[in-house]
């Protein structure tokens, strides 16, 4: 079964600075898609980037950005320029492939305040 | 556009009662699934449907019963409630079919807190 390492349970970050949170993962597999995901104090779980396996290139989403890293199974989240609104439990998630409808994992969080 | 509601977003029960949530999508996607969060274990997943009448269990599925009689509904029923059934729980969505920028994409609910006495 995969499975998905968070080992930071909580970071700070001044406003406006760079922060990078971590994820390792576990797999067998070779193609699989890698997701970020947000929650706010609001609860809603929003998706904020996402990384395609089988591509080389790091995904960018705006002050987002990630850097895979296939052969060491490791998927870390750059948040650039850390806005307040940025303050959230970040979730890193796997999903095995296209067609694995209930296999995706989730790890435990990293919760992020961002402060002023 | 409502995406994925969830009913009730709060409830509070006492030990032994039952209950359903109820999960409503109206993108008309294929895939629904129910994972609960907890504290320091991320979200977990309970049960998930890949249709209309179909289910399949996920990680933790004991205490726990599901129902897809609608494409655009998902039913999460707890027969017996227990202590350890407190949690938030949550409803997802997604299209396996959504092109490039859609397939594989949970769209999830709002969340509802479930506390059992």
């Amino acid at each position: 079964a995969q499975t998905v390492t968070q080992s930071q349970p909580e970071m700070s970050v001044q406003e406006a600075e760079t922060v990078t949170l971590s994820c390792t993962y576990d797999t067998s597999e070779n193609n699989y898609y890698l997701f970020w995901y947000k929650q706010p104090p609001s609860r809603q779980m929003i998706l904020v980037i996402r990384q395609e396996a089988y591509k080389q290139q790091n995904a960018t989403e705006n002050r987002f950005s990630v850097n895979f890293q296939k052969a060491a199974k490791s998927f870390s989240l750059k948040i650039s320029d850390s806005q307040l609104g940025d303050t959230a439990m970040y979730f890193c998630a796997f999903m095995a492939s296209f067609a694995s409808a209930g296999d995706m994992r989730f790890g435990a969080g990293t919760r992020l305040t961002v402060k002023p | 556009n409502a995406g994925v509601t969830q009913t009730p977003k709060f409830r509070v029960l006492k030990t032994g009662q039952s209950m359903t949530l109820l999960c409503a999508q109206d993108m008309n996607h294929e895939y629904m699934y129910w994972y609960r969060q907890d504290p320091g274990m991320g979200l977990r997943l309970i049960h998930y449907s890949v249709g209309e009448g179909t289910t399949a269990k996920g990680e933790v599925p004991d205490g726990y019963n599901v129902s897809r009689l609608k494409k655009q509904n998902f039913l999460l029923g707890l027969e017996s409630a227990a202590p350890s059934q407190t949690s938030v729980y949550f409803c997802a969505s997604r299209n396996p079919l959504g092109g490039y920028s859609g397939a594989n994409v949970l769209t999830f609910g709002a969340g509802s807190r479930l506390t059992v006495l």
